[in-house]
């Protein structure tokens, strides 16, 4: 079974900018949700899609949105990049009903670089 | 508002040893806790879990321990291998709530 699927793996990009970074489940799974990892601020929820629609959202500007695809696929797009949105962008895959605490599985992550 | 808290960065521990990973939460709704594991440019790994209906779980030489009147849980591997080397988080979640609230990690240091 193939794991969950992030890409680019590296990304550079300039302030102001926009970005956009796709994330491909686990196969079967219906629930995506995206997280920035920061070294100061750790592990963060971004927000997460189930069945195409956004079901929780964590507490992170309007610049970052996001969207989920009938095949479960999912991006996330920030738009006018800043410095502080430097980070690492992980994705969660899981089947999304019941209890998902032994059934989230991370990609390896995006890792954003904004100069 | 840091609803979990890892207020260790770092700890170093010989092989063979006991390893002892804390974490403190503030949110008594939490349902579940859950240990992942994170090597550099890769993702978490889902490490071992426990309801707050316990106050202990074990797998192998992983070892979960909650005390919910303390609001503390911790991680205790045991014998600690050169493996174990990596950042560990700790996170919580509400029963519906798809949604992981993590620590800032412990970096462990499993030294030969």
């Amino acid at each position: 079974k193939a794991g969950v699927t992030q890409t680019p793996r590296y990304l550079i990009k300039t302030r102001g900018q926009q970005v956009t970074l796709s994330c491909s489940p686990i196969s079967g799974h219906r629930s995506v949700s995206w997280y920035q990892q920061t070294p100061g601020q750790g592990l963060q929820f971004l927000f997460e899609y189930f069945s195409e629609t956004q079901r929780n959202k964590g507490n992170f500007p309007g610049r970052f949105s996001g969207r989920q695809f009938s095949n479960s696929r999912s991006e996330m797009n920030v738009s006018t990049l800043e410095l502080g949105d430097s980070a690492l962008y992980l994705c969660a895959s899981s089947p999304g009903t019941g209890i998902m605490n032994t059934e989230a599985f991370f990609g390896q992550g995006t890792r954003l670089t904004v100069v | 508002d840091q609803q979990v808290k890892q207020n260790s960065p770092s700890l170093s521990v010989q092989e063979g040893r006991i390893s002892i990973l804390n974490c403190d939460y503030t949110n008594s709704m939490f349902d579940y806790f859950l240990w992942y594991k994170k090597y550099p440019a890769e993702g978490p790994t889902f490490l071992i879990s426990i309801s707050s209906i316990k106050d202990k779980n074990e797998d192998g030489r992983f070892t979960v321990f909650l005390n919910k009147s303390a609001k503390h849980l911790s991680l205790h591997i045991v014998p600690s291998q050169p493996g174990d080397s990596a950042v560990y988080f700790c996170a919580a979640l509400t029963q519906g709530a798809q949604k992981l609230v993590f620590g800032q990690g412990t970096r462990l240091t499993i030294n030969p």
